[in-house]
């Protein structure tokens, strides 16, 4: 298996713009994690999905941000609009059972 | 939310030398995890360890969770586990708290 695969691997947008970030789990990993690391907060959980439904997204920062899981392969985390200071890198994961994950390479995320 | 507090922030080692990472909580949790982040921003997760001693090559780790705090040991460090190491945890996956990690140089 390729591991879990982000695209894109940078992104530079100006404020206002919507910004889709996207993650392909590895096959048959039930669990899907959406993380952000910046300097200022460092890693935070944002959502996790497990088999494909969001459990909870109180982490996700405000209502510009939203995440979906239309199936088992594939998953969105989407901004709208974007602000400077949502620039950081996100990391996708996923796992196999909850406690195993493995990390995708990130997306590093530019808000000019 | 909980507190997550790491030490040393930084460790500067010369290869070969054993290590011990500190991670306490300011509350109980039951999911605590040890990350290791690479120079080059790749994030691994070493160990799910919510309670006991767990093995892996040259790391270990152990958490007391009673005390509320979780230890990685590093033997035979090499230059390879130069890094930053992360523990995290919460009451469950919704509540998940990282601590600011430790910085690890290993020296040849």
């Amino acid at each position: 298996d390729a591991g879990v695969i982000q695209s894109p691997r940078h992104e530079v947008t100006e404020m206002g713009q919507e910004v889709t970030l996207r993650c392909k789990p590895i096959s048959g990993h039930d669990y899907l994690f959406w993380y952000r690391q910046t300097m200022m907060r460092g890693l935070e959980l944002l959502i996790y999905f497990n088999n494909n439904v969001p459990i909870d997204d109180s982490g996700m920062p405000e209502d510009r941000f939203s995440a979906k899981m239309p199936n088992a392969s594939f998953s969105t985390l989407k901004i709208q609009p974007s602000e400077p200071r949502d620039s950081a890198v996100y990391f996708c994961a996923s796992s196999p059972v909850v406690d195993e994950q493995f990390f995708g390479p990130g997306t590093r995320l530019t808000v000019l | 939310g909980i507190q997550v507090e790491q030490s040393p922030p930084d460790l500067i080692l010369q290869e070969g030398a054993n290590s011990t990472l500190r991670c306490n909580f300011s509350d109980s949790v039951n999911n605590l995890q040890w990350f290791h982040q690479n120079p080059w921003g790749q994030l691994i997760n070493l160990f799910y360890i919510p309670s006991g001693t767990k093995q892996n090559g040259r790391l270990s780790a152990t958490t007391v969770a009673t005390e509320r705090y979780s230890l990685l040991y590093i033997s035979s460090s090499q230059t390879t586990d130069s890094g930053v190491y992360f523990c995290a945890g919460g009451p469950n996956f919704n509540k998940f708290y990282f601590g600011s990690g430790t910085k690890l140089n290993v020296k040849p």
